[in-house]
């Protein structure tokens, strides 16, 4: 089955630093994937979608200049928060399709970000 | 863009009883529905999905039902179990055209709880 690979499971770092997370899709090409953020007891609010090749599209009230996000290959998508604070403490979890009509949506395992 | 609404968002059963997890939409153009289930920390787990040419689908101990004309749709389980015991989640997606293709939208989520 279709596997999507995210990286790194956990991380710390300082405010005001960049954090950058990688969503792979090991096994099919994907011109599209999306990031979601997950507070905690809350549910998976998508943040953008990121399109191969052209400019990700975000969703309302997300800041496009901290979210950075690249999607520079068919199978490669990163999203770095840059200058980070301790409300971007989440759980960002990135999701691929091959074909979402056919075969619906592969998750990444997430990523814990923490900022300290 | 399209609102999913998940009822309820706590259930707690006897190990054996049933549990039942509805939701609402509000784009009628949403035609593919997932249910997903989350423990603490991991990636959602596709458990069930039906798409809109059906009104039924069974796995199991696990049924889906969607009814178009109302906007809802919803997830039963039978012969709960403890391990049954998670966060499931609902959501929406649609394959027409437009900034909402492929988009996937949560439900609140409800938190289950198999007492043995």
């Amino acid at each position: 089955g279709a596997v999507v690979s995210q990286h790194p499971s956990r991380v710390i770092c300082k405010s005001g630093t960049s954090v950058k997370i990688e969503c792979r899709s090991l096994d099919f090409q994907a011109t599209t994937m999306f990031w979601y953020r997950q507070f905690p007891k809350q549910s998976l609010m998508l943040m953008a979608t990121s399109n191969e090749g052209s400019k990700a599209t975000y969703e309302q009230g997300v800041e496009k200049d901290k979210f950075l996000i690249n999607h520079a290959s068919l199978t490669l998508s990163t999203l770095t928060v840059t200058s980070a604070h301790p409300e971007d403490s989440s759980f960002y979890i990135c999701s691929a399709s091959e074909d979402f009509t056919n075969y619906g949506y592969t998750f990444g395992s997430g990523t814990r970000l923490t900022v300290v | 863009g399209e609102n999913v609404e998940q009822h309820p968002s706590t259930l707690s059963v006897q190990e054996g009883d049933s549990a039942v997890i509805k939701c609402t939409y509000s784009d009628s153009a949403s035609n593919y529905f997932p249910w997903y289930k989350q423990e603490l920390g991991k990636r959602p787990q596709l458990i069930i999905d039906i798409r809109s040419n059906v009104g039924e689908k069974k796995d199991q101990r696990i049924a889906v039902t969607l009814n178009k004309t109302a906007k809802h749709f919803s997830l039963h389980i039978t012969e709960t179990q403890p391990e049954d015991s998670a966060v499931y989640f609902c959501a929406a997606s649609s394959n027409a055209g437009g900034t909402s293709y492929g988009k996937l939208t949560f439900g609140q989520g409800t938190i289950l709880t198999v007492h043995p």
